[in-house]
């Protein structure tokens, strides 16, 4: 099945610098990787998501990328702010013949913003 | 609102006893998922439905756990004879169709098994 890896586990900027968060997967059919942004006690929020006919997606400060060929996708946060603090995790979808496109999910990044 | 819901927020059981964990999707979603998130860890996988359909329960720990979705709406996630390890946040999603969508999730129902 699908494996997928997540960097760092915890990651403390300061406020107003980058952060990236990087991932890589194992399967090579899979081609949707969302990632979610989930605070302490609250469900995941979808904040972006990438398919693999595209090298890279932005939407204002969020931008994600995928190198197909490495396996691996990143995600970059520009000019980080306190609420940007929360757990991000990445995620892959392994493709079925069944339908079945239950997400494999990264173990997630802690990303503190530091006033 | 028209997010997904799920209910219990909470729920404390005795180990040994059984749980039922409801989820509502958003209305018209055809795929439904269940996941368990230990804490401090991403997300896994459990089961998935297209409408009343149960194609993947690949994830599912054992035969204690059991999910249903009867009239392809609302699903019910069943925990028989709980045990600790079953304590987890048990987190539902619904996407709009078959395929590759983005999953929208619950806040989870929180399961701590005494």
């Amino acid at each position: 099945g699908e494996n997928v890896e997540q960097h760092p586990s915890t990651l403390s900027v300061q406020e107003g610098d980058s952060a990236v968060i990087k991932c890589t997967y194992s399967d090579s059919a899979s081609n949707y990787f969302p990632w979610y942004k989930q605070e302490l006690g609250k469900r995941p929020q979808l904040i972006i998501d990438i398919r693999s006919n595209v090298g890279e997606k932005k939407d204002q400060r969020i931008a994600v990328t995928l190198n197909k060929t490495a396996k691996h996708f990143s995600l970059h946060i520009t000019e980080t702010q306190p609420e940007d603090s929360a757990v991000y995790f990445c995620a892959a979808s392994p493709t079925s013949g069944g339908g079945a496109d239950g997400l494999t999910f990264g173990k997630g990044t802690h990303l503190i913003i530091q006033p | 609102g028209a997010g997904v819901s799920q209910s219990p927020r909470y729920k404390v059981a005795k180990r040994g006893q059984d749980v039922a964990l409801r989820c509502d999707p958003i209305s018209g979603h055809v795929s439904l998922f269940w996941y368990q998130q230990a804490l401090g860890q991403g997300p896994e996988f459990l089961t998935y439905f297209q409408n009343e359909a149960q194609l993947d329960k690949s994830g599912l720990p054992s035969d204690r756990f059991f999910a249903e979705r009867p009239e392809g709406s609302v699903s019910t996630l069943k925990i028989q004879r709980t045990q600790q390890e079953d304590s987890a946040v048990y987190l539902c999603a619904s996407s709009l169709t078959v395929s590759n969508q983005p999953q929208h999730f619950g806040d989870g129902t929180r399961l701590s098994i005494l």
